[in-house]
């Protein structure tokens, strides 16, 4: 059983379409995060939500947006995708209170 | 600022040595702490969490935290290269935020 999916695992789109990436975790946990892992392997957190409360890193462009329909779903979608935005995408989850996150295998993003 | 450094290496040892990873951070009054594992093209894995100062061990790992001095350390005795791969530090700064902060990874590779 996979504690954390994400679907695809590979991504590969033109510059200015608008793509979804999807998270599940069965870990029965509150908390869900979305990282980016740039070419340089630093992990930045770009969003986490918990009980409907959303906190955004400043940095990330307004074009990234999660969507979560449930506790058990957090989806990160991209408008209007740039060069730059190629990366790996990380999502995880955790017990808020407890912070040991498990992560998702990633999304390898390829812009062209 | 939240700052959490690590040494990126590599840091290269031989099969059965004791390998020695650091990492420092800046907010003083963090109260969590954890090392993550991700091989090259995975996703991070949590190996250590530690909360105490002192030394807490699992298996050939061990995790050592001192907060007057901001550092927390991890030690792998009895190096295998199966152990290779880069090392992420995680601190949960303290206050409200249940967002930890990673340091960029310390490449460790252990050599037969």
């Amino acid at each position: 059983d996979t504690a954390v999916s994400q679907t695809p695992k590979y991504l590969v789109t033109q510059m200015g379409n608008d793509k979804s990436i999807k998270c599940e975790q069965n870990l029965g946990h509150d908390t869900m995060y979305w990282y980016k892992q740039d070419s340089k392997k630093f992990l930045k957190i770009m969003f986490s939500y918990n009980n409907k409360e959303l906190i955004i890193n400043e940095t990330v462009p307004n074009r990234f947006s999660p969507k979560s329909p449930d506790k058990a779903h957090l989806n990160l979608h991209i408008n209007s995708l740039e060069l730059g935005d190629s990366a790996v995408y990380f999502c995880a989850s955790s017990r808020r209170e407890a912070n040991e996150q498990y992560f998702g295998p990633g999304t390898r993003l390829t812009v062209t | 600022q939240k700052e959490v450094e690590q040494n990126s290496g590599p840091l290269s040892v031989p099969e059965g040595a004791i390998a020695s990873l650091n990492c420092t951070y800046s907010d003083r009054g963090s109260q969590s702490f954890f090392w993550y594992r991700q091989y090259s093209g995975k996703s991070p894995e949590l190996i250590m969490s530690i909360y105490s100062n002192g030394d807490k061990e699992d298996g050939r790992f061990t995790a050592q935290l001192n907060k007057a001095s901001q550092y927390v350390s991890l030690l792998i005795r009895d190096s295998q290269p199966s152990d290779s791969a880069t090392y992420l530090c995680a601190v949960k700064p303290p206050g409200g935020s249940y967002i930890p902060t990673f340091g960029r990874g310390t490449s460790l590779i252990v050599h037969p």
